[in-house]
């Protein structure tokens, strides 16, 4: 299979604290994006990151991409109940054909 | 980005039935795409759907399964035939915009249960 995995699985965390997750992928990318999904909705877009970039910030959001290791990671900072979602990764070679991870289901407990 | 909006948004169909799913972006997009997101999985790309020519199919997709029209630059919709309660899944249509990388955005999804 292509698809990405994305660890952990499931993450639990308690209001204000950082939560991290991790995706790799197997394939050389143009760019990576990660969304957001609440109870089975539609996905939100949160940030693109191209693959000549390593860092990149979007308010309480932190991702970083290692092209060498295949992997990205997301970072939400002093996260908030509402945080809690899907987040899914999503790598696209330049067909315009995103493979999506795994997904990472979090929880953030006020 | 544009708004794209689905209908229905959940449906409950008897299976050997049919369900056609709407697509309607508020902008003119050129690429649109179905994906379906089986109970608790990610997402999987069905098809890429080409205005005024044949849909493109990923593999384990199929026209007869999953007949696609695009008759515009905004429309889309996807038949899902002949139901089973394996086709239970939230379909998701999405489109991409902006300059190089795009970004794809996506609709609400369409929570499809078969009995």
């Amino acid at each position: 299979s292509q698809q990405g995995e994305e660890d952990p699985q499931a993450l639990s965390i308690q209001e204000g604290e950082n939560a991290t997750m991790n995706c790799s992928y197997k394939t050389s990318i143009n760019n990576l994006q990660w969304y957001r999904q609440n109870s089975g909705r539609g996905l939100v877009h949160l940030i693109l990151i191209r693959s000549n970039e390593r860092e990149k910030h979007s308010g309480r959001l932190r991702v970083t991409l290692d092209t060498s290791k295949k992997s990205s990671s997301l970072l939400i900072t002093a996260s908030r109940a509402a945080d809690t979602a899907s987040y899914f990764c999503a790598t696209d070679s330049g067909t315009y054909k995103y493979i999506f991870g795994t997904g990472t289901r979090l929880k953030v407990l006020a | 980005s544009a708004v794209i909006s689905q209908k229905p948004s959940r449906d409950i169909c008897q299976r050997g039935t049919s369900l056609t799913i709407q697509c309607q972006v508020d902008s003119q997009v050129t690429m649109m795409f179905w994906y379906r997101q089986q109970p608790g999985q990610s997402l999987t790309l069905i098809a890429t759907a080409n205005q005024g020519s044949e849909a493109t199919y990923e593999s384990g997709f199929v026209i007869d399964k999953f007949p696609i029209s695009r008759p515009n630059l905004t429309f889309s919709t996807l038949t899902v035939s002949n139901m089973s309660p394996e086709d239970s899944s939230i379909y998701l249509c999405s489109h991409v915009e902006g300059l190089y990388p795009e970004t794809q955005y996506f609709g609400p999804g369409t929570r499809l249960l078969v009995l």
